[in-house]
């Protein structure tokens, strides 16, 4: 089955710099890639995915990016607020496979 | 986010005794998931649906169970069989039984001693 890897489990940047996460999955197959962002004790909430016919998606502050040879994804969140600071969650799936794996979270802080 | 709904947002239940936890939606979805998170874990999967009457095992589906009686409806029974029952239980569900889009319920915090 898939398995998705997410770097750094932590991050702390200073208010207006730029945040990045990586992620890796290993199924080259994948072709959907969500990122979620949780607030503490709330629901997951999708921000922002991409699909395997792309390169990159914006919207507004918030960017991904995907390389397909090298398998991996990145969340991208300039000009950072405090609003930000929460965990955010990358995942994949495949098209036979009818679920989202997911890594283990990065928790960001935004410093002010 | 809203069309989901998980009840309660909070439950206890002493050690040995089934429970079963609540989750609705009217957002017309074919699949629905049921993921369960502990204390600075991610989201693991327990069980899911892409359509009425038929569930699949997900990572961890030891000990629980579902049912898929009706499109909306998608509840899970935690069984005494469940080593560790307390946790942060989600539902989730997505459009055309694909994973893609999952939108999120807004949790049950369960609490067993």
């Amino acid at each position: 089955g898939e398995n998705v890897e997410q770097h750094p489990s932590t991050l702390s940047v200073q208010e207006g710099d730029s945040a990045v996460i990586k992620c890796t999955y290993s199924d080259s197959a994948s072709n959907y890639f969500p990122w979620y962002k949780q607030e503490l004790g709330k629901r997951p909430q999708l921000i922002i995915d991409i699909r395997s016919n792309v390169g990159e998606k914006k919207d507004q502050r918030i960017a991904v990016t995907l390389n397909k040879t090298a398998k991996h994804f990145s969340l991208h969140i300039t000009e950072t607020q405090p609003e930000d600071s929460a965990v955010y969650f990358c995942a994949a799936s495949s098209p036979n496979d009818y679920k989202l794996s997911f890594g283990a979270g990065t928790t960001v802080t935004v410093r002010a | 986010d809203g069309g989901i709904t998980q009840s309660p947002k909070y439950l206890f239940r002493k050690e040995g005794q089934n429970v079963t936890l609540s989750c609705e939606q009217n957002l017309n979805h074919d699949a629905m998931y049921w993921y369960r998170q502990d204390p600075g874990q991610g989201l693991r999967l327990i069980y899911y649906s892409q359509i009425v009457n038929d569930f699949q095992k997900g990572d961890i589906a030891e000990g629980y169970s579902v049912s898929r009686e009706k499109k909306e409806s998608f509840p899970l029974t935690v069984t005494s069989a469940q080593k560790n029952p307390t946790a942060f239980y989600l539902c989730a569900s997505s459009i055309g039984g694909t994973a893609y889009e999952q939108y999120f319920g807004p949790g049950t915090r369960l609490t067993v001693t």
